[in-house]
């Protein structure tokens, strides 16, 4: 069974830009929700979707946004990029959500802002 | 506010025991999950603790006690494939940031 997949694996953007990673979940699985990685802040959640609809979200602005298709697949948008979003951004997918007692992550996909 | 706690470093010798504690202040979650991540990957799951208790899974076990607000987990017969860093996690009730990771703990292991 596959696993999760994240594209791209390594992105490097300039600051104002914008940026969409893509993370397709593992079959059968309806939630996907989204990490923010950084050496000095650890992980942090952003957002979980499921069934195409955002259930949770972190404490993170309105720049970062996300949406899921029917698929299951989700992409997850930053706009106006800062230099602090520089970060390991990783995806995990599970069958019912952040309340399960399993998540498998993907590989991330490595954001740097310059 | 919410937190976990971890040491930021533990350093072992291969085949010995090392426990890596978790203490946290936070109410009303739905358990304790345990994450390993070697460096350049993916985090994978370890164990969960729903109950206090302790809860095996072949080398690792897991612990946790709510009126203590402590959690760890224990390695047992240390090899040197098991450094890397482990993270606790809580998942909240009744929160919008539904999970909550403490920082991590780098293991290293010595031969």
């Amino acid at each position: 069974k596959a696993g999760v997949t994240q594209t791209p694996r390594y992105l490097i953007k300039t600051r104002g830009q914008q940026v969409t990673l893509s993370c397709s979940p593992i079959s059968g699985h309806r939630s996907v929700s989204w990490y923010q990685q950084t050496p000095g802040q650890g992980l942090q959640f952003l957002f979980e979707y499921f069934s195409e609809t955002q259930r949770n979200k972190g404490n993170f602005p309105g720049r970062f946004s996300g949406r899921q298709f029917s698929n299951s697949r989700s992409e997850m948008n930053v706009s106006t990029l800062e230099l602090g979003d520089s970060a390991l951004y990783l995806c995990a997918s599970s069958l019912k959500g952040t309340g399960d007692t399993e998540a498998f992550f993907g590989q991330g996909t490595r954001l740097t802002v310059v | 506010g919410q937190s976990l706690e971890q040491p930021s470093e533990v350093t072992a010798v291969e085949g010995a025991i090392v426990q890596i504690n978790c203490t946290y202040q936070t109410s009303g979650f739905y358990g304790l999950s345990w994450y390993q991540q070697h460096d350049g990957g993916a985090p994978t799951f370890l164990s969960y603790n729903a109950l206090d208790g302790l809860e095996e899974t072949g080398r690792f076990s897991s612990f946790l006690s709510r009126s203590d607000s402590y959690g760890y987990l224990l390695l047992q017969e240390l090899q040197m494939k098991d450094s890397a860093s482990y993270f606790c996690a809580v998942v909240l009730m009744n929160r919008d940031d539904k999970i909550i990771f403490g920082k991590g703990t780098r293991l290293h292991i010595l031969p």
